[in-house]
């Protein structure tokens, strides 16, 4: 069974960093290109970052550019955020997804459950 | 990186069909057939219901069909029923530059 599971969210105050992790499992994770997509409370979905399969590409979205970094360790299964700076527009759910393989474009067919990550000043 | 425009609210009677609009630009929606949209219900992780503009993953019943003109992609549920009643995300690939962009969301209602 597929399986994403997230941690590392948590209340962090303006100006501080967090590392979010998501442990994969139940598939081939190296074989994978994956995602970080936010909602903050109420709001729709909004794409953070993507990294290939041998994190060669790597992208983010304006929002996050420069403060935020993408990472991933396929001897672990694991995919990593890394947050700096962070400002209060920063609070959302964060979600990790898995690309579908046979797919062009952001088409996530699995997700994780989602980490809260909360930004107070 | 300006989120695609989808209408707020969408609603139908079941059985009836409802269709969804995401407007882009000749950037994203307009340049590629990688549209994708999501189904979410409150609380819950996106579900992946339409890629690449028409398809749809195994599981997905065939109410869901997806459409493209120009710059703007259209989400159609036929047959409405009352588990369709959640809110609905297109996504498009933007190029190298602005990569993936997420519509505003719709909130479809079953009457």
């Amino acid at each position: 069974e597929v399986q994403l599971v997230e941690s590392g969210g948590g209340l962090v105050q303006s100006g501080g960093s967090l590392r979010l992790s998501c442990a994969a499992s139940g598939f081939t994770f190296s074989n994978y290109e994956m995602n970080w997509v936010r909602q903050a409370p109420g709001k729709g979905l909004a794409w953070v970052s993507y990294i290939n399969r041998n994190s060669k590409s790597i992208h983010y979205a304006d929002s996050v550019k420069g403060r935020f970094t993408i990472s991933r360790d396929n001897a672990k299964n694991s995919l990593y955020l890394q947050m700096n700076s962070l400002r209060d527009e920063d609070t959302a759910v964060y979600y990790c997804a898995r690309e579908k393989g046979d797919c062009g474009g952001d088409c996530n067919d699995f997700w994780g459950q989602g980490t809260l990550v909360t930004v107070s000043s | 990186q300006s989120a695609l425009t989808q209408p707020p609210s969408a609603s139908g009677s079941p059985g009836q069909s409802v269709t969804i609009s995401c407007t882009g630009t000749s950037s994203d929606v307009g340049a590629y057939n990688y549209v994708s949209w999501y189904q979410q219900y409150p609380g819950k992780a996106p579900k992946l219901m339409i890629y690449e503009v028409n398809k749809r993953p195994s599981g997905v019943p065939d109410r869901f069909s997806g459409s493209k003109s120009a710059n703007t992609a259209s989400l159609t549920v036929s047959g409405l029923q009352a588990e369709d009643e959640a809110d609905y995300y297109c996504t498009s690939y933007g190029g190298s530059s602005k990569f993936y962009v997420f519509g505003t969301g719709t909130t479809v209602s079953v009457l």
